[in-house]
């Protein structure tokens, strides 16, 4: 059973271009958790998905920021016209079920570079 | 999101028992313990979670104190690949999906 996938593990933009996150959780898993980490900082919850529906954005910036999880295909998480403070790693977790007994696998993480 | 305080980083041996702590005084009665851990470059990963009662997996034990304000993660063998960042984090039973990360305690494992 393969683990959670990210792709691309890297990713170098310059200022402005779109930035483009796929995950694709673990097979059964119909719940998406995106979180960033700046460097040399704690990981921060971004948004929560469910297939088709984005049930918690509380963590996601109010512009350039959009998520989403279709019925078929992976999670992408989407920045638009990025700047230098988007230089992050972008992980994504997934879980089967809600519920605090069900833990969150984690991806290995996309790192953004923008020049 | 109940607050947890743990110390920055602590130093072990391999082969060595390893004893985390951390101190949530304003846990609710509600609040699950949870344990994850980052390993460098990689994604954080589960270790355990508990609620009143200590809690033994493969991986770790976690010691909760009577009062629940504090609990102990316990590595029985420290390994070289037991180093990472070890976060404790309050999930509350009626509460959001999403995990709250503090700053953690970075172990460093000696060979």
């Amino acid at each position: 059973n393969a683990g959670v996938m990210q792709n691309p593990r890297h990713l170098v933009r310059r200022r402005g271009q779109e930035a483009r996150l796929r995950c694709s959780p673990m097979k059964g898993h119909s719940h998406v958790y995106w979180y960033r980490q700046l460097p040399e900082e704690g990981l921060k919850f971004m948004v929560y998905l469910q297939k088709e529906n984005i049930i918690d954005e509380s963590g996601m910036p109010k512009e350039r920021f959009s998520a989403e999880f279709p019925k078929e295909g992976p999670s992408i998480l989407r920045i638009q016209q990025v700047v230098r403070g988007d230089s992050a790693a972008y992980f994504c977790a997934s879980s089967p079920s809600r519920g605090l007994y069900n833990e969150q696998f984690f991806g290995p993480g996309t790192r953004l570079t923008v020049l | 999101d109940a607050k947890t305080t743990q110390p920055n980083s602590m130093e072990s041996n391999e082969e060595e028992p390893v004893h985390l702590p951390c101190n949530h005084s304003t846990i609710s009665g509600t609040d699950y313990i949870h344990w994850y851990r980052q390993l460098p470059s990689q994604g954080p990963e589960y270790v355990i979670h508990g609620l009143t009662s200590n809690v033994n997996n493969r991986m770790a034990s976690l010691a909760i104190a009577e009062d629940r304000k504090s609990s102990t993660l316990i590595l029985h063998r420290a390994t070289l690949r037991d180093a990472a960042v070890y976060y404790c984090i309050l999930r509350d039973m009626g509460g959001s999906e999403k995990l709250v990360f503090g700053k953690g305690t970075k172990l460093t494992v000696n060979p």
